[in-house]
């Protein structure tokens, strides 16, 4: 399994534009998550998704949208960026306790790194 | 709001020192704790979690305690190693409602060889 992978690693956007974020899980999990996290700090949950069609906001939803068409992917969208969207970008899954594990236990992908100016 | 906070953001220990890295949490309504490991670039790693009804549990090398008096947790790595060399995070969350977390802000391991 390759587990939560996320496209593209890094970018650049310019002010206004727009761009969308991949998040792609093979895991079969219910449960998906868009984070954020700023230079030293923690992460600030975006949106998340309980399963394929439903989408609710997390802590920081501002200019920022979701879809979940599969159980797959969840893809987060970016429009007019703005510089303060200039962040790291993660996608996590999570789902029923496989092999024991915790169904909160949640799995993280390598994340997207985006700079707007 | 709810948060989830670190005492510490730097801790430096000597290898093959035990490290113990803290964490308070203000959520009385959390059932679960979660310990995260990233390493630089990398996506958080899942090293061990605990449940409110438990004061203690152990790992392979961590231990985590749970002290719901005082709202406090503890992350302790026994021996630790080079690899150890991350940035640690605490979590909480209740089951339930999409499983959320709440993250802390951090706390930066460093191994001294």
């Amino acid at each position: 399994n390759a587990g939560v992978t996320q496209t593209p690693k890094f970018r650049i956007l310019k002010i206004g534009q727009s761009m969308t974020l991949q998040c792609t899980q093979d895991m079969n999990h219910n449960y998906m998550y868009w984070y954020r996290q700023d230079p030293g700090m923690g992460l600030k949950l975006i949106y998340y998704s309980v399963g394929a069609g439903i989408t609710d906001k997390g802590e920081v939803p501002n200019g920022y949208n979701v879809s979940r068409s599969t159980t797959e992917d969840f893809p987060l969208r970016l429009e007019l960026a703005a510089p303060s969207q200039t962040s790291v970008y993660f996608c996590a899954s999570s789902g029923p306790g496989l092999a024991g594990a915790p169904s909160y236990e949640q799995y993280f992908g390598p994340g997207t790194r985006l700079t707007v100016t | 709001g709810e948060s989830v906070g670190l005492h510490l953001p730097t801790l430096s220990v000597q290898e093959g020192d035990n490290s113990i890295i803290n964490c308070a949490y203000s959520n009385s309504a959390s059932d679960y704790f979660i310990w995260y490991k990233q390493e630089s670039g990398k996506g958080p790693q899942f090293i061990i979690d605990i449940r409110s009804n438990m004061d203690k549990r152990q790992g392979q090398r961590v231990t985590v305690l749970l002290n719901k008096t005082v709202k406090h947790l503890s992350l302790q790595i026994a021996a630790t190693q080079p690899g150890d060399s991350a940035v640690y995070f605490c979590a909480d969350g209740r089951t339930g409602g999409g499983n959320k977390l709440t993250f802390g802000t951090g706390t930066q391991l460093k191994v001294e060889l």
